[in-house]
């Protein structure tokens, strides 16, 4: 089974500075990892995943994560945070094989971008 | 055109009743889901469908009943309603099981038993 930990339930952050927010998973096999971003009131999002080949994966919207197998780690980033950017984030894992793979979700950290 | 639709978005209801969420998606997904976010935010899978039979059943009380009359939609009964199923409802589809597509969701079902 695959379980996933947020590390920081809440990151507060002025616009325009730099954030990073952490994941790790726990899997006996290889995965998939995704973030999702819901904004108030709103259904979940996919900001990005990463499937396989390039560990560094990048969304549209200047988020990165990096998938780190040695770490178990998929921690999201972004150099510079806008005001909209402030959403709860989650991380989430599912394994590569088997038909039931659903994903697993991580229990989220909100992201607060002040000005 | 809303790719996975819910119905209704608030529902707010006495303990005791039986009501249910419909989900449409109309993207030609195979595989449909019913996750459960709670007061915390925390989400958790309780039942998926593939070319409507069920593959995953978590542990859910009998009372929450799913039904997929065809691929494009995934409603959810809940009979007995109590005050710990107060949460969003959240249906969501992918092109397969598997986490591999990653899940177009819906914009959530917000249920408060009273």
């Amino acid at each position: 089974a695959q379980s996933v930990t947020q590390l920081d339930s809440q990151v507060p952050v002025f616009e325009e500075a730099p954030v990073e927010l952490r994941c790790n998973y726990s899997s006996s096999v290889s995965v998939y990892l995704f973030w999702y971003v819901q904004y108030p009131n709103q259904g979940l999002q996919l900001l990005l995943k990463y499937l396989s080949g390039s560990t560094l994966v990048e969304s549209i919207n200047g988020f990165e994560a990096e998938f780190n197998k040695s770490q178990t780690s998929f921690h999201l980033r972004k150099p510079s945070v806008h005001i909209s950017d402030t959403a709860e984030y989650f991380c989430a894992v599912s394994a590569t094989r088997g038909s039931q793979g659903n994903l697993i979700f991580g229990k989220g950290t909100k992201l607060s971008v002040k000005p | 055109d809303t790719a996975v639709s819910q119905t209704p978005k608030y529902l707010v209801t006495q303990m005791g009743n039986d009501k249910s969420i419909k989900c449409e998606q109309n993207l030609g997904h195979d595989t449909m889901y019913w996750y459960k976010q709670d007061s915390k935010k925390f989400l958790k899978i309780m039942f998926s469908y593939n070319n409507k039979e069920l593959i995953i059943n978590e542990t859910v009380p009998n009372r929450f009943s799913p039904k997929s009359p065809d691929k494009a939609h995934l409603n959810l009964h809940i009979n007995s309603l109590e005050l710990g199923d107060s949460a969003v409802y959240f249906c969501a589809s992918s092109q397969g099981p598997g986490g591999y597509y990653g899940y177009t969701f819906g914009s959530g079902t917000r249920l408060t038993v009273v």
